[in-house]
């Protein structure tokens, strides 16, 4: 079963800073967090992922709490084609990407 | 750098039939992983391949399902015989090195219906 836990769906106007909260309460310690996300019927996009400390690319950025039981994806300006079901996934130590339901993400103009 | 690339991209077989379903991954990736969402499901993992060794294969779903990567390089998945409950989107994923810190590059998947 997935560990995290996500809105169904969101909503962010055009330009505006999407923000998509996840908890994983339970996650272990080496344990990392990754951001996937599904646009239409096409494969999972990779996004971003981190252990423990905030990070940021070219696409978004990630921010966790001191805890580690919650995170942000943050889309700085999102656009529409940034419609998209969002994943935040917990990589367990066995490697493989568990996927849960998701947030479905839409951006209006 | 070529991404994730599987062939076909659609395929509709009868029930019955054999279908193979191939994943060329990004080149020097030694993992390759598949993974499949059934209608109305969530995506699931298959299995791992390290090179040619099946790091872990506790997703494929059944024994009418075979894998194999033979040199490394690319993997097939053969399904037989299919059944109506195989269809899907089946993907494909593959990452540089082993652990949770590398990120895993996916392609566009093949939608297979079963008739």
């Amino acid at each position: 079963d997935a560990k995290t836990t996500q809105p169904p769906s969101m909503d962010c106007a055009e330009g505006r800073a999407a923000n998509l909260p996840c908890n994983h309460s339970t996650i272990s310690g080496n344990e990392y967090v990754y951001w996937y996300r599904q646009i239409h019927s096409q494969g999972p996009q990779y996004i971003i992922h981190g252990l423990k400390n905030n990070e940021t690319n070219e696409m978004a950025s990630l921010i966790i709490t001191e805890d580690r039981k919650s995170s942000t994806l943050i889309l700085p300006h999102a656009t529409l084609r940034d419609t998209a079901v969002y994943y935040c996934i917990v990589r367990v130590v066995t490697d493989k990407l568990i996927f849960g339901t998701g947030t479905r993400l839409q951006v209006f103009p | 750098e070529a991404g994730v690339t599987q062939f076909p991209s659609h395929s509709v077989i009868e029930k019955g039939q054999t279908v193979t379903l191939r994943c060329d991954p990004i080149s020097g990736h030694d993992n390759l992983y598949w993974y499949r969402r059934v209608m109305g499901k969530e995506i699931k993992f298959l299995l791992h391949f390290v090179k040619e060794s099946k790091q872990d294969e506790s997703g494929m779903p059944n024994n009418r399902f075979l894998a194999e990567r033979t040199g490394g390089t690319y993997s097939t998945l053969k399904v037989q015989p299919a059944e109506l409950e195989d269809s899907g989107v089946y993907f494909c994923a593959s990452s540089s090195f082993q652990g949770m810190a590398a990120e895993a590059f996916f392609g566009q998947g093949t939608r297979l219906t079963v008739v």
